[in-house]
């Protein structure tokens, strides 16, 4: 059973540029997380997201930050226009959703260096 | 969801049991302690978690006081692959409060 996969594992972008980040979660697993840990600090939650819904986006920056798990694909995350400040790992973890079984399983992150 | 305090490092013998102390004393009647850990940079692995009752898997133990405002996790045979920064994060169960809040944790040196 393969684990969340993350994909690229590593993306380096010039300022001004997009950022596409994939998450692809277990299988038989709908509910996605967004984390982002910036250097020499602890995780912090970004979104929630089930199939075609955002249930928590309390974490995500107001701008040029955007998520979506649509019906069919991976969970994107993408970061317009990004300034060296977006520089951290990005981890996405998942969840099955069921009631009892909330524990989550995370990816290995894709690091994101803004030059 | 309530907060938790850790002791920001310990050291440990390999080979010998490792013993993670939290404090979460405002955890409400709802609230689950769960357990990750992060090596180097890797992302978050999922180690265990519990409500009331103590509770052991492949990988640890966790012992969760009756008044529940304190646990400890146990890693009974440290060896060097567990030397990691451990979080312990309180969390509710219900719809929507799903997310984890991550502190500061607990670095864990496993000493050869």
């Amino acid at each position: 059973n393969a684990g969340v996969m993350q994909n690229p594992r590593h993306l380096v972008r010039r300022r001004g540029q997009e950022a596409r980040l994939r998450c692809s979660p277990m299988k038989g697993h709908s509910h996605v997380y967004w984390y982002r840990q910036l250097p020499e600090e602890g995780l912090k939650f970004m979104v929630y997201l089930q199939k075609e819904n955002i249930i928590d986006e309390s974490g995500m920056p107001k701008e040029r930050f955007s998520a979506e798990f649509p019906k069919e694909g991976p969970s994107i995350l993408r970061i317009q226009q990004v300034v060296r400040g977006d520089s951290a790992a990005y981890f996405c973890a998942s969840s099955p959703g069921l009631v009892g079984s909330y524990e989550q399983y995370f990816g290995p992150g894709t690091r994101l260096t803004v030059t | 969801d309530a907060k938790t305090t850790q002791p920001p490092s310990m050291d440990c013998a390999e080979g010998r049991a490792a013993n993670l102390p939290c404090n979460h004393s405002t955890i409400s009647g709802n609230e689950y302690v769960y357990w990750y850990r992060q090596i180097h940079s890797q992302g978050p692995q999922y180690i265990i978690h519990g409500l009331k009752n103590n509770e052991t898997n492949e990988m640890a133990s966790l012992i969760i006081t009756e008044d529940r405002k304190s646990s400890t996790l146990i890693l009974p045979h440290a060896t060097l692959r567990d030397t990691a920064v451990y979080y312990c994060i309180v969390r509710g169960s219900n719809f929507g409060n799903e997310k984890l809040t991550f502190g500061t944790g607990t670095r864990l040196t496993i000493i050869p």
